[in-house]
């Protein structure tokens, strides 16, 4: 199984950056996956990192260390949209393929 | 347009009852997923569907059943509700290509009196 670590709340000024940081323990790593969920609606798909190194698109991205079992989601120029939850999940090549493991969230709050 | 569609949106029952929650996907995706997501927003699988086949059975209470009429449909039922089990239920489906990308329907909230 799994251990998904996260932060549980971080707080940010409208136009700053933050990062959050996301830890794992799996038996047979096979994709990392960030999700943003809104309050009182659907999760929805961000990025997904399988190899080292970062991934980019506008102004989020995503890293990953496999060695290291860490992961990260930044986001750039933070708009009071980005309030919000954002899920770091896991997928193991031990489970059964699809199967995703998720940490608890971080919330998210962007103040004026 | 609606990919993955939810009825209903909320659910307010009693303890006791037998409800179910029905979920379509226009996605064309193999795979189909229940979650549950508990009042501390964990988001917890409970089962999965490949083409109408069970794929993954979390360890849930047989109360709840899982039923695939065909890969675009996958409903849970639940007997004999629980307070515990008053949460919000995503539905979730995914194709069957790398990295098998999850998109969610929108939740139903049940509530459980």
């Amino acid at each position: 199984g799994q251990n998904i670590d996260q932060p549980t709340e971080m707080t940010a000024t409208e136009g700053a950056i933050v990062q959050i940081n996301c830890t794992y323990q799996t038996s047979g790593f096979n994709g990392l996956f960030w999700y943003q969920q809104h309050a009182g609606e659907a999760p929805t798909f961000l990025s997904y990192n399988v190899l080292d190194g970062l991934e980019e698109k506008g102004r989020f991205s995503s890293f990953l260390s496999r060695s290291k079992g860490y992961s990260y989601l930044l986001l750039k120029e933070l708009q009071m949209k980005d309030s919000a939850s954002y899920l770091c999940a896991v997928r193991d090549i031990t489970d059964s393929w699809g199967k995703l493991q998720f940490g608890a969230g971080t919330q998210v709050v962007v103040t004026p | 347009d609606t990919a993955v569609s939810q009825t209903p949106k909320y659910l307010v029952t009693q303890m006791g009852n037998d409800k179910s929650i029905k979920c379509e996907q226009n996605l064309g995706h193999d795979t189909m997923y229940w979650y549950k997501q508990d009042s501390k927003k964990f988001l917890k699988i409970m089962f999965s569907y490949n083409n109408k086949e069970l794929i993954i059975n979390e360890t849930v209470p047989n109360r709840f059943s899982p039923k695939s009429p065909d890969k675009a449909h996958l409903n849970l039922h639940i007997n004999s509700l629980e307070l515990g089990d008053s949460a919000v239920y995503f539905c979730a489906s995914s194709q069957g290509d790398d990295p098998e990308t999850q998109y969610f329907g929108p939740g139903t909230r049940l509530l459980v009196l």
